[in-house]
Formats: C-alpha cells, sequence, structure tokens
C-alpha cells in the first residue's frame, strides 16, 4: 500500500523560470489537494480535484499558478515566473469522496527555493 | 484572517505525563476538525478527527474534544512518549472532501 508521492522531493530554480511539480495520489483516492506551506505556519489551501475536475481554487492562486489532473490519477501543479515569494513547502494529499471525516492524507512535500 | 488559531507555538512535557494541545476556531460552518502530526522534512500525517455531532473521539492515547459553544477543541495524549516529539496541526473543514483550513502548529516536545 504506497502512500501519496511527489516528486521532486527539492527544486532550486532562479526567480523568472518555470517550474512543475508532480503528485501521485493513493490509488482509489478520487480527491486530490494542493495547499502551500511556510516557515512557521500551517499549510494553505491551493486547489483541489475531485477526479479531473478542479472544484476549488484559493484566491491565493495566482494567474502564475495553474494545475492540472488530466485522468483522474497524477497531478501537476505549474508556476511560472517565480519570484522569490514562491519558496515555501508545496504539498499534495488525496482522499476518498464520501469519506465520513474528511481524511486527507499528505505526500512528503516538495520543497521550491528560488534564487 | 485566521480562522484556526494554535495559541501555544511550544509545549514541553516530561514523558508520561499527558500532553494537552489546543484549538480555536471562529467559522461556525466548521463542521469537521482533525489533528495532524508533521515531523521535520515530512508531510503531515493524520491523526485523528471528529465531527461536529460528537464531543468526544478516542484513539488509542489519543483523545479529541469539542466544545462547539467555546468553539474549541484540544487534543489529549496520554501518556506521552518522546516519539509523539512534532508538530501538532489542528485543521477544519466546512463539509466533508473541501478544503482543510489549519492552524499555526504547536512544537511538541516530551522530554525522557
Amino acid at each position: 500500500d504506497t502512500g501519496v508521492s511527489q516528486d521532486p522531493r527539492h527544486k532550486i530554480t532562479k526567480r523568472g523560470q518555470n517550474v512543475t511539480f508532480r503528485c501521485d495520489p493513493i490509488s482509489e483516492h478520487n480527491r486530490l489537494y494542493w495547499y502551500r506551506q511556510t516557515l512557521g505556519q500551517g499549510p494553505e489551501f491551493l486547489t483541489y480535484f475531485q477526479n479531473e475536475a478542479q472544484l476549488e481554487k484559493s484566491r491565493l492562486l495566482s494567474d502564475r499558478f495553474s494545475a492540472e489532473r488530466p485522468k483522474g490519477s497524477f497531478s501537476t501543479l505549474e508556476i511560472q515566473r517565480t519570484e522569490q515569494g514562491d519558496s515555501a513547502m508545496y504539498l499534495c494529499a488525496s482522499s476518498i469522496r464520501d469519506r465520513v471525516y474528511n481524511e486527507q492524507f499528505f505526500g512528503p512535500g516538495t520543497r521550491l527555493t528560488v534564487l | 484572517d485566521q480562522q484556526v488559531k494554535q495559541n501555544s507555538p511550544s509545549l514541553s512535557v516530561q514523558e508520561g505525563r499527558i500532553s494537552i494541545l489546543n484549538c480555536d476556531y471562529t467559522n461556525s460552518m466548521f463542521d469537521y476538525f482533525l489533528w495532524y502530526k508533521k515531523y521535520p522534512a515530512e508531510g503531515p500525517t493524520f491523526l485523528i478527527s471528529i465531527s461536529s455531532i460528537k464531543d468526544k473521539n478516542e484513539d488509542g492515547r489519543f483523545t479529541v474534544f469539542l466544545n462547539k459553544s467555546a468553539k474549541h477543541l484540544s487534543l489529549h495524549i496520554v501518556p506521552s512518549q518522546p516519539g509523539d516529539s512534532a508538530v501538532y496541526f489542528c485543521a477544519a473543514s466546512a463539509t466533508s472532501g473541501s478544503r482543510l483550513t489549519f492552524g499555526e502548529g504547536t512544537q511538541l516536545t516530551v522530554n525522557p
């Protein structure tokens, strides 16, 4: 039974470059979520999918951010024209719809550093 | 606006004693509450949850209490073990499956 996986685990990029992260959820989970966490704070919601449909996006998600889940399995999060303020841990989580307590299971995260 | 707040950034307890972590929320639409534990360089790990129709839920050494009128919940760990040392996050959602709103976290240190 594999958990949520994320790739890469670490990414260092220069300001202005584009980056893409991948998330593979737990296989039977139909909901997939992206969060961002900065030092000393709890995770902040970015967006989530049910199957391939993107159901909600946070107003924190600027137009430089885009997420896809084309076949309802893995998801990608792309950040265009990165800025130093994008430096954070990007967390992916998955869950099963109709799970009573909405337990979301998190991956290890991708740590982004923008120089 | 911080809808979920953990007012204690850190807590230190002795091994074998009780650890009590607290969380307050302001959004009366929240119906589901969860606690996560996080070690450095790892993602949060789900611990225990509670629905607003209950006021207590137990799982082994972990018990979560919910006081809806006070908009307050707490996590009790008994007995505390050194391996429990981690950052604990409280989270809430309005409906099952929707976004989680997290508190800032409390660093728990259990001393041998």
